[in-house]
């Protein structure tokens, strides 16, 4: 059971160019989350998903795009990237309603240059 | 507006010491209230929830957590603290909205 996987674990980008984070989950979850972890912030929602085809803005959605076309897939957009979000992406995923613990995948540490 | 406070960046204790860790939250009702610890490299593992009932609830690797209602409090605490336990420890909270918000983060260094 691999829970949720990210690809890939270490990008470096320049500013400008376009890219996109990888999030599956093997476990049939409904909910499906993407946040950055900045120090001294903890884990800011970016964007979430409720079910296939339906997503919705988190605290910090600008500069992000996300879609959800299958349960098992979260994909994270970044169109141009900028310096500022240069982070750890976490991807995490939920079952049954929202009182339910999130998994996590083990992260893709971001860098802009 | 809702929130999670960590008040503790770091913290030190010397292995084989007790650990309270603190966590306060702000909502307009009870949220639901979860820890997770995170090891260098690695997401993010639960090791504990409280939803209703008994206000002491027991974790995994010998973690527990007392929820106070008055003190609007979710204080994580272990007996006897081991070496393989220093990590950053993070403090979430939902009130049902899909939208959990965690706290900043505390980290724990174990001295041996």
């Amino acid at each position: 059971n691999a829970g949720v996987t990210q690809t890939p674990k270490f990008q470096v980008l320049k500013t400008g160019q376009s890219m996109t984070l990888q999030c599956a989950q093997d476990m049939n979850h409904e909910y499906m989350s993407w946040y950055r972890q900045d120090p001294g912030m903890g884990l800011r929602l970016i964007h979430y998903s409720v079910g296939a085809g339906i997503t919705d803005q988190g605290e910090v959605p600008n500069g992000y795009n996300v879609s959800r076309s299958t349960t098992e897939d979260f994909p994270l957009r970044l169109l141009s990237a900028a310096p500022s979000q240069t982070s750890v992406y976490f991807c995490a995923s939920h079952s049954g309603g929202s009182n339910q613990p999130q998994h996590f995948g083990d992260g893709t540490r971001l860098s802009i240059l | 507006a809702q929130s999670v406070t960590q008040p503790d960046i770091h913290i030190t204790v010397s292995e084989g010491a007790s650990l309270e860790l603190r966590c306060n939250y702000s909502y307009g009702a009870t949220p639901y209230l979860f820890w997770y610890v995170q090891s260098p490299g690695q997401g993010l593992q639960l090791l504990l929830k409280y939803f209703s009932g008994d206000t002491l609830v027991q974790g995994i690797k010998g973690f527990e957590a007392e929820f106070k209602r008055s003190q609007s409090s979710f204080n994580l605490r272990k007996p006897s603290v081991h070496w393989s336990d220093a990590a950053e420890y993070f403090c979430a909270a939902t009130s049902g909205t899909y939208k959990y918000i965690f706290g900043t983060g505390t980290r724990l260094k174990v001295l041996a």
